[in-house]
Formats: structure tokens, sequence, C-alpha cells
């Protein structure tokens, strides 16, 4: 059966500090895979995008890295600030259809 | 650019009535809106995806008698509950595509703030 795995656990880390989120998959073979926030009570929010043929991308202090062969992605948040404190839900893309991961909630500790 | 909303943001009823929700594009055309439930702690499952015009496509075990579904227009979506349970109590996502380059979906979607539903 296909499966999405986050970090089951939530992550605390000390302000300043990488905070780094595993997004493994199995039984999928996802054109694309993106990494969204998620606040309590709100929508996720798009964060990045890679695809299939892409090892890596960056965004201000985000990292992202996708391994089809492993099957896994990796979500680096560098020099953590606490409002960097959220979900972080991965999503792998196939055509137009999304399929999420439960998330895994990071605090950052001032 | 590229913003959803989302109507009501919460809303308590009744067992046994049906509740409407509605999802806009505010400054862009859809081609097609998804509609998404999620159990706390839990993933996003995608229930059903519209294309304006359209009957609404639905995921495997979502029932399409229950959840209706309405794309009227290319910014304008809405999930009717009918004759909603308890265990309908859920918080319901939409969210937008505005098409790729050549047309049909892209693989961007936007995302509305999400509606609270209790069903008491």
């Amino acid at each position: 059966s296909q499966k999405i795995e986050q970090n089951s656990e939530a992550l605390n880390i000390q302000e300043g500090k990488t905070a780094t989120l595993t997004c493994n998959y199995t039984n999928y073979s996802p054109a694309y895979l993106q990494w969204y926030r998620q606040d309590p009570g709100r929508g996720p929010v798009f964060l990045l995008l890679i695809r299939e043929n892409e090892k890596e991308k960056r965004k201000e202090r985000l990292k992202v890295t996708f391994d089809t062969t492993l099957k896994q992605s990796l979500f680096h948040i560098t020099a953590s600030q606490p409002a960097d404190s959220a979900t972080y839900l991965c999503a792998l893309g196939d055509d137009y259809k999304l399929s999420f991961g439960a998330g895994t909630t990071v605090t950052v500790r001032a | 650019g590229a913003v959803v909303s989302q109507h009501p943001s919460r809303v308590i009823c009744k067992s046994g009535t049906s509740v409407k929700i509605e999802c806009r594009s505010l400054d862009f055309q859809a081609t097609t809106m998804f509609w998404y439930r999620q159990f706390p702690k839990q993933s996003l499952m995608l229930m059903a995806t519209s294309n304006e015009g359209s009957k609404a496509t639905y995921e495997q075990g979502v029932e399409k008698d229950k959840f209706l579904i309405n794309h009227a227009s290319l910014t304008l979506s809405t999930l009717t509950v009918t004759s909603a349970h308890p265990e309908d109590s859920s918080f319901y996502i939409c969210s937008a595509d505005r098409g790729g380059t050549s047309g049909g979906a892209s693989d961007e979607q936007f995302f509305g703030p999400g509606t609270r539903l209790t069903v008491l």
C-alpha cells in the first residue's frame, strides 16, 4: 500500500539551530514533491517544490533535497527562529493530485 | 496574488442539517478546485476534484451524494455536506489551481484558510 511518513515525533530545537525534517514514501512515483507550512486552524501555505529530476532546492533559509532512489526528501530550516514554529507537511505530486504526509510539528525555543 | 478564501471559517450545526462551504479564488481564475478533509493530527485527505462546468471526480470512499460539489464558475466552488452527522466534524480545506501554461492543471495549488465544521 502507499505510504508517506514524516518524522513521527515533534521536533524541539533551540533558536539559531538547523531543523531537519524527513519525508519517506513507499509505492509512489511522484513527479514532484512539495513542502508546506501549516499553522493551527489554518490551511497549508506553500514553501518549496522540487521535481523528480532535481536533487536540491533552496529558498532563503529553507533547503529541500529529493532522492528518488531512497524515496526520501529532507527539509532543512537553517538559523531557525521562534516564528518558524509550525507543522510542516510534505506532499507528493502526481499529475495534478497531491498526497500529503501527516506533518511534523516544529517548536523553536528562544 | 493567488489568494483563496473560504466561507464560513467555522460552522456549528445540528445533526441532520446540511451545510454549505464556499471556496473562492479572489485574484485568478481556477481551472480546477480541490476539496480536502483533515482530522486532528492527521494528513489532508483529498475528497474530490472539480472542474468548472463539469461533475466532480470523487476519491475512493467519499460518498458523492453526501458531499455535493458545485463548481459554478472559474472563481467559485461549493461543498455541501448533506444530512451532517457528528462523524462529519472535521476541518475542510479547498485549494485552487490556476492552470498550466499549456492548458490543463498545473503542479501548484493555492489553499484556502479552511472551514471548521462541528456537528452536534
